[in-house]
């Protein structure tokens, strides 16, 4: 298994600035991904947060609003810049253990308000 | 993965069996079916996975029919903490990430 911590937990900004969330994990991993889930809906993948490299984004989501960094094998950041009211949702960092079938592990998440 | 249906919502009063069934139809030979749980204001949480027949583990019981189109979530005697949104996912991707359907929001009833 794995523990997953997200920083911060919370957070109510404003519209045009930007948040660093923060995914730290408990041991090394080789996948990490970053989702997003609005009020009420289900989960949507935003990238695949490759270490040493540029993270893979789905389709609607460009590195320009949703920058990522993985440093290393336990940490990276989500980075939602120039923010509008419609970015505010939970985001969510998971992680997927080596050799594991569809179990993937979850952060608590980040619940992010943008006023 | 597979495309999954399940049923956007059910109730049930506490100390009820609950089954939330998924259909699969297209499913492939090397699929597995995993149901993730997710509780209010927390990610999702893996709670059972099967291949064929019936598993059954601490937290719930999965009944797989021979022709593994479908599958049911079985949850004996629930309890208002299990308040939650349950999701069916059916595939066989070692390395790539979970694609989350609408899921079945359970409301469990005192």
């Amino acid at each position: 298994s794995a523990v997953i911590s997200q920083k911060p937990s919370r957070d109510i900004c404003q519209r045009g600035t930007s948040l660093t969330i923060q995914c730290q994990v408990d041991s090394q991993v080789t996948m990490m991904f970053w989702y997003r889930q609005q009020p009420g809906q289900s989960l949507t993948l935003i990238a695949t947060a490759n270490q040493g490299s540029e993270a893979t984004y789905e389709s609607g989501f460009v590195i320009d609003k949703f920058p990522i960094s993985r440093p290393n094998l336990t940490f990276s950041t989500l980075t939602v810049s120039n923010m509008s009211p419609e970015d505010s949702s939970i985001y969510l960092c998971s992680v997927l253990l080596q050799g594991a079938r569809l179990e993937q592990y979850f952060g608590p998440g980040t619940r992010l308000t943008v006023t | 993965l597979a495309k999954t249906t399940q049923p956007i919502s059910m109730d049930s009063y506490e100390g009820q069996e609950v089954n939330i069934t998924c259909s699969h139809n297209n499913i492939a030979t090397n699929d597995y079916i995993t149901w993730y749980q997710q509780f209010p204001s927390q990610g999702p949480r893996f709670i059972i996975q099967g291949y064929k027949t019936k598993v059954t583990n601490e937290v719930a019981s999965l009944f797989i029919p021979a022709d593994r189109k479908s599958s049911t979530l079985s949850l004996p005697r629930v309890s208002l903490s299990d308040t939650a949104v349950y999701y069916c996912l059916v595939g066989d991707e070692g390395n790539t990430p979970l694609v989350f359907g609408k899921g079945t929001r359970l409301s469990v009833i005192a």
